[in-house]
């Protein structure tokens, strides 16, 4: 199947510092590419839509600019949290759309700010 | 507006026993349905989906899940559940097609928990 990298696995950073997260599909090339937030026994909830060679759509509620997505090329899209602070601690997860809307996911990567 | 209901938070069966997991969805056209399974601080691996045809579809591990339009579910099932299913399940349909971007709107999960 499909596999979607993630790095790194696990950040911790200082508040007001930036991350960055790099999804990448390694054996497909996808050009639109999602990237989700996951509290604490919650569900996903879709922050973005990342497409290859345009700007991302973000959803309703999500800061554009502290949020940067970049989709530079058809197997890589990262997303930048800027000016971090503690309520951006979260579990971040990024899926590449293969066909007809299945997704495959990467394993996430587990954020806290300090 | 697209919307999936997943009505047990939690669920615990015996090792062996059958399993199902309940999902009911709102949309308004027919869905992509799909189910996942998230083992702790792991992303999410792909069950099964249902697109069109068949209504009873087969995933990996021995799971199925069934489409029933009448009652708009797509239940999980397993005939007989291995220790190592223990994990949290989510239930998604597929929203906004025709030129949109496809993207998934999930339930809230059921975890599952195996007892010996």
């Amino acid at each position: 199947g499909a596999v979607v990298s993630q790095h790194p696995s696990r950040v911790i950073c200082k508040s007001g510092t930036s991350v960055k997260i790099e999804c990448r599909s390694l054996d497909f090339q996808a050009t639109t590419m999602f990237w989700y937030r996951q509290f604490p026994k919650q569900s996903l909830m879709l922050m973005a839509t990342s497409n290859e060679g345009s700007k991302a759509t973000y959803e309703q509620g999500v800061e554009k600019d502290k949020f940067l997505i970049n989709h530079a090329s058809l197997t890589l899209s990262t997303l930048t949290v800027t000016s971090a602070h503690p309520e951006d601690s979260s579990f971040y997860i990024c899926s590449a759309r293969v066909q007809r809307d299945t997704q495959y996911f990467g394993p996430g990567t587990r954020l806290t700010v300090l | 507006a697209q919307s999936v209901t997943q009505p047990d938070i939690h669920i615990t069966v015996s090792e062996g026993a059958s399993l199902e997991l309940r999902c009911n969805y709102s949309y308004g056209a027919t869905p992509y349905l799909f189910w996942y399974v998230q083992s702790p601080g792991q992303g999410l691996q792909l069950l099964l989906k249902y697109f069109s045809g068949d209504t009873l579809v087969q995933g990996i591990k021995g799971f199925e899940a069934e489409f029933k339009r009448s009652q708009s579910s797509f239940n999980l099932r397993k005939p007989s559940v291995h220790w190592s299913d223990a994990a949290e399940y989510f239930c998604a349909v597929g929203a906004d097609y025709g030129g949109s971007q496809g993207n998934l709107i999930f339930g809230k999960g059921t975890k599952l928990s195996v007892k010996p």
